[in-house]
């Protein structure tokens, strides 16, 4: 099967641009992670998504990201205005519906490696 | 916050040798899995074990859960090059569906 698909591989903006990320996550997979890497850090958790809805963006900083996700399938997160601690490592993740209680693991995309000058 | 701390932060050891990495968190867990991330790249599953397991296998891998002492351990058996990475434990408390990662702990095997 395919796996998770994240566009672009690399982006280099000035602080205070804007810019968007995508993802197209395994075919059937329900929920849908954004995860931020900091070099040197673990994944932290900004956004997840059941089918199209939102269950949890506790830590997404709200007044400069936004995420959707479209029908459910395809998502975007934007960074508006960026920041230069914005400079990471974006992955997005998918996985079944892990309220089936059946043990879901995370397929991961390559990420996309942002870097605010 | 992150959840779990992996020990030591840092590892090297010789090809053939063994290499195990330890996980505590703080919570009740529903799962607990290991990651692996080659430089650069994306995180790749690697074990998942649900609470009510104590050791699972996968090759040369092998996780332990201790759920009374909030800790696991990943065994990399006759390590090789190609395993020099970073490894992440991530848990999901009951009723989150969702994952929180360590801090990860980052292998170097020489050859």
């Amino acid at each position: 099967e395919a796996g998770v698909a994240q566009s672009p591989r690399y982006k280099i903006i000035e602080k205070r641009q804007s810019v968007a990320f995508w993802c197209n996550p395994i075919s059937g997979h329900a929920t849908l992670y954004w995860y931020q890497q900091i070099l040197g850090q673990g994944p932290k958790l900004l956004i997840q998504f059941q089918n199209n809805g939102v269950v949890d963006d506790s830590q997404l900083p709200k007044d400069r990201f936004s995420a959707e996700r479209l029908k459910g399938v395809d998502s975007t997160l934007k960074i508006q205005p960026a920041k230069l601690e914005d400079s990471a490592v974006y992955l997005c993740a998918s996985s079944l519906d892990p309220r089936t209680g059946l043990g879901y693991g995370y397929t991961f995309g390559s990420g996309t490696r942002l870097t605010v000058v | 916050s992150q959840q779990g701390e992996e020990d030591p932060q840092a590892l090297s050891i010789q090809e053939g040798e063994n290499a195990t990495m330890n996980c505590s968190y703080k919570t009740s867990i529903n799962n607990l899995q290991w990651y692996r991330q080659n430089s650069g790249r994306g995180l790749v599953h690697l074990i998942l074990i649900r609470s009510n397991e104590r050791e699972k296998h996968s090759g040369r891998l092998r996780v332990t859960l201790d759920t009374s002492k909030k800790s696991s351990s990943l065994l990399i058996t006759a390590s090789r090059a190609a395993d020099t990475a970073s490894y992440f434990c991530a848990t999901d408390a009951p009723g989150t569906y969702k994952y929180i990662f360590g801090t990860g702990t980052r292998l170097k095997v020489l050859a």
